[in-house]
């Protein structure tokens, strides 16, 4: 019972440094989405994909990459790590055939910039 | 554009009271809307969605929401407050059918008292 699984679940970064975030879901969905949640101003969507191959920007892109080579992984990369992106980022999927269509969360990943 | 606006950020009730965790939507057309739960430390889980069927929605642990299109407004209600109610709560709009993405409200933390 996967379901949209995150790694790694914690990390510190020093200012600077780049990472990948990676996301994997096991329910088959088309579209995937990256959000990062900061206190008092909900999820705010990063990027998002509508299928293998595809990404699209989200509300709030700058600073980030991404990359969805396979149906099922969802890459999330920070080039250069600034303290503006300490946040919690949280990785979504829905099968996406209709707007109604539930969208499943990921448990997190908290990631400090420093 | 869709936007979400919860009313109080945070919400405290004593055990056995009424829940009443407000959020209002601005659109243009019909929204499909949601609410999400969010314990700490974990990600978000669906209480319930609209996506219009019935304008009264039951999710689950005893939730339910109205859907009022005259006050475009989404509130979400419980009879009776549990101690494992005590958790952040999101109102989310889905209108954009390309991105199928959720636009979410800044949240309201519950907090439940014995």
């Amino acid at each position: 019972n996967a379901g949209v699984t995150q790694t790694p679940k914690f990390r510190v970064l020093k200012t600077g440094q780049s990472m990948t975030l990676l996301c994997a879901q096991d329910m088959n969905h088309e579209y995937m989405y990256w959000y990062r949640q900061d206190p008092g101003m909900g999820l705010r969507l990063i990027h998002y994909s509508v299928g293998e191959g595809t990404t699209a920007k989200g509300e709030v892109p700058d600073g980030y990459n991404v990359s969805r080579l396979k149906k099922q992984n969802f890459l999330l990369g920070l080039e250069s790590a600034a303290p503006s992106q300490t946040s919690v980022y949280f990785c979504a999927s829905s099968y996406g055939a209709v707007s109604g269509n539930t969208i499943y969360f990921g448990e997190g990943s908290w990631l400090t910039v420093v | 554009a869709q936007s979400v606006t919860q009313l109080g950020s945070h919400v405290s009730v004593s055990e056995g009271a009424l829940v009443l965790l407000r959020c209002n939507y601005s659109s243009s057309v019909p929204p499909y809307l949601f609410w999400y739960v969010q314990y700490p430390n974990q990600g978000l889980q669906l209480l319930l969605k609209y996506t219009s069927a019935a304008t009264l929605v039951k999710g689950i642990n005893g939730f339910e929401a109205e859907f009022k299109k005259s006050e475009t407004s989404f509130h979400l209600t419980k009879p009776s407050a549990h101690m494992s109610d005590a958790a952040e709560y999101f109102c989310a709009v889905n209108l954009d059918t390309g991105r199928r993405a959720l636009t979410f409200g800044s949240g309201t933390r519950l907090q439940v008292q014995p």
